[in-house]
């Protein structure tokens, strides 16, 4: 059964840090993209980042160059988000898919708030 | 890099069809037959319903099609169900790399 849990979330203020987690399992992990997509409490889905299957290639929506980097270890079935200089409006549940368009399997989503 | 232009609602009665588009350019929907989406209930994880333009996952209704012309995309649900009630987005490759969303459309089954 294919599995992908997020963690790492919380409560942070402006201009802090956080790096989010997600452990997949039950696919060939090294073979796949994986992605990071947020919402916004109320709003639409928004691409934030992802990264090849071998990491040699990461993209970023623009909002979050330059603040964000997208990770993975493909030993550890993992893939990261550190998350830099956050302002109020990264509060959002991120969600970590398999996938780069097409993205067949989503976790529960780890929610993250900006705030003083 | 704006969004995907969807509209905010869209409705049908138990049985019906209704036709969700997601109109977008020459630099994303247009220019890729990478197009995807997702239905969204309330509180919950986002599920692929179709990907590729017209692909569908192991699992997901028939009732379920998609297709594209020029810039525009389109869902199409068919004998509409109550739960299809859902938030429905599109996504499709853009131009440097980038993934675009659209804004969402509200299903209501009447």
């Amino acid at each position: 059964e294919v599995q992908v849990v997020e963690s790492g979330g919380g409560l942070v203020q402006p201009g802090g840090s956080l790096r989010l987690s997600c452990a997949a399992s039950g696919f060939t992990f090294s073979s796949y993209w994986m992605s990071w997509v947020r919402q916004a409490p109320g709003k639409g889905l928004e691409w934030a980042a992802n990264i090849k299957p071998d990491g040699s290639e990461k993209y970023y929506v623009d909002s979050v160059k330059g603040r964000f980097t997208i990770s993975r270890d493909n030993a550890k079935n993992s893939v990261n988000l550190q998350m830099n200089s956050l302002r109020a409006e990264d509060t959002a549940v991120y969600y970590c898919a398999r996938g780069r368009v097409g993205m067949g399997y989503w976790g529960q989503g780890t929610l993250v708030t900006v705030s003083s | 890099q704006s969004a995907l232009t969807q509209p905010p609602s869209a409705s049908g009665s138990p049985g019906q069809s209704v036709t969700i588009s997601c109109t977008g350019t020459s630099s994303d929907v247009g220019g890729y037959n990478y197009v995807s989406w997702y239905q969204q209930h309330p509180g919950k994880a986002p599920k692929l319903m179709i990907y590729e333009v017209d692909k569908r996952p192991s699992g997901v209704p028939d009732r379920f099609s998609g297709s594209k012309s020029g810039n525009t995309a389109s869902l199409t649900v068919s004998g509409l169900q109550a739960e299809d009630e859902a938030d429905y987005y599109c996504c499709s490759s853009a131009g440097s790399n980038n993934v675009l969303f659209g804004g969402g459309t509200k299903l209501t089954v009447l």
